[in-house]
């Protein structure tokens, strides 16, 4: 059974950059023809994608926010990472990593709470 | 980017009722659309996919119908566990959108 988990600080200071792993086990990044994403919810709101990144390293990120993303994959430790910079309060949710399929969404860790504050 | 309008917002229903939400494009998907539920503090969770097919493991009570730019997700006869909110997202194309959500409470 594929389980994802992140992982990171769960305070982060305004105009300083989030980041953020999620560690992939019962089965390999990189075996089969799969992206892996995030995505976002702010407290008592609905859901954003936030982007997404096939294990050879090829990306894409949602436009509302690619001047701030960066994910990066890293098979060896069968992990991939979300880096948003300069964040503000806006940026405060739980993150969830996932695994996008041309079927909808089928995995996704339990997310993690990142709040933006001095 | 393609936007969705998701409705009700807020549904109240008693266990039994058959129930339906629906969730409009903002132009056509053909059918790659997915319905989720999501329970408080928890994950979202996959219900259906390309528009009518029901995931592994989601009773039969769950079912979608739909294509192009309408679609409607439709809980049968609603169970106690199926008290929560619910998301359709669209995978046609990048950024991949969902709707505002549906909080289906108990009346």
């Amino acid at each position: 059974q594929l389980q994802l988990q992140e992982s990171g600080p769960g305070l982060v200071k305004p105009s300083e950059t989030l980041s953020l792993t999620c560690t992939v086990s019962g089965g390999s990044i990189s075996s089969s023809s799969y992206y892996w994403g995030w995505i976002r919810q702010p407290p008592g709101k609905g859901l954003e994608w936030i982007g997404s990144i096939y294990y050879s390293g090829s990306t894409y990120y949602n436009p509302s926010l690619k001047s701030r993303v960066t994910i990066s994959v890293d098979t060896s430790k069968n992990q991939f990472s979300l880096k948003l910079s300069s964040v503000t309060a806006a940026d405060t949710a739980v993150y969830y990593c996932a695994r996008p399929t041309p079927y909808g969404v089928d995995y996704w860790g339990q997310g993690t709470l990142v709040t933006v504050s001095s | 980017v393609i936007w969705m309008t998701q409705s009700p917002s807020l549904l109240s229903a008693s266990t039994g009722d058959r129930v339906t939400i629906s969730c409009r494009m903002s132009q056509g998907i053909s059918s790659y659309l997915a319905w989720y539920q999501q329970k408080p503090g928890k994950a979202p969770e996959l219900l259906i996919y390309a528009a009518s097919t029901l995931q592994s493991g989601v009773p039969s009570r769950f079912s979608g119908s739909g294509s192009g730019t309408d679609f409607t997700l439709t809980i049968s006869c609603l169970q106690s566990e199926d008290f929560a909110t619910y998301y359709c997202q669209q995978y046609y194309s990048f950024p991949w959108t969902f709707g505002q959500g549906t909080k289906v409470e108990i009346k």
